[in-house]
């Protein structure tokens, strides 16, 4: 059974930069799959953000893409998530998730990022 | 970009009811389509694939159907633990673009 887990800071400076972690156990993260990241405002919907994968190819949301850094470390079954220059609508519970033929089938429990000063 | 549209936002049913929910995408997306089921504190789950494929261990009151811009989540006969927010997702291969719907709350009548 795959599992993913988010992991880093909760709280972030405005103009600042966030960076998550989302660690890969049950499987190998150069198995074939894309690996993802997904956020979702407090009470709102959810927001694709971009994807990886082991080669290090990446795709990212045209509306994010001038901010977004993501990178696969395959030695610790890792990728992880730099977006910069944050600001209060930046804020959400940010998922890691693998990707399967276009959807998302095993998900990371999700971590609340906040930007304040 | 294509917009996927939930409808409604809230749907109020019994336990032991139909549920319908529906999904639709301003231009045609195939059979590209997913829905996910998301409770309260939790990440989504995927409860359908392709429009109409229940993902693995997913029980058989959840149907979907539809294909090209008009989809539909049946739910059979709702029981307690149903009751969540249901979003549906496309997908585009090129550019890779992969797109939620607004999500539709569904709550005990």
């Amino acid at each position: 059974q795959v599992q993913l887990q988010e992991s880093g800071p909760g709280l972030v400076k405005p103009s600042g930069t966030l960076s998550l972690t989302c660690a890969v156990s049950g499987g190998s993260i150069s198995s074939g799959h894309w690996w993802t990241w997904v956020r979702q405002p407090p009470g709102k919907g959810l927001e694709w953000i971009g994807e990886i994968y082991h080669s290090g190819n990446t795709n990212y949301n045209p509306s994010l893409k001038s901010r977004v850094t993501i990178s696969v470390d395959k030695s610790t079954n890792q990728f992880s998530l730099k977006l910069s220059s944050m600001t209060a609508a930046d804020t959400a519970v940010y998922y890691c998730a693998r990707k399967w033929s276009g959807y998302f089938d095993y998900w990371g429990q999700g971590t609340l990022v906040t930007v304040s000063s | 970009e294509i917009v996927m549209t939930q409808s409604p936002a809230t749907l109020s049913v019994s336990p032991g009811e139909r549920a319908t929910l529906s999904c639709r995408a301003s231009q045609s997306v195939s059979s590209n389509l997913a829905w996910y089921q998301q409770k309260p504190g939790q990440a989504p789950r995927l409860l359908i694939y392709g429009a109409s494929t229940r993902a693995t261990g997913i029980p058989a009151r959840f149907s979907g159907s539809g294909s090209g811009t008009e989809f539909t989540l049946t739910i059979s006969s709702l029981q307690s633990e149903d009751f969540a927010v249901y979003y549906c997702q496309h997908y585009d291969n090129w550019p890779p673009m992969y797109i939620f719907g607004q999500g539709t709350k569904l709550e005990i009548k």
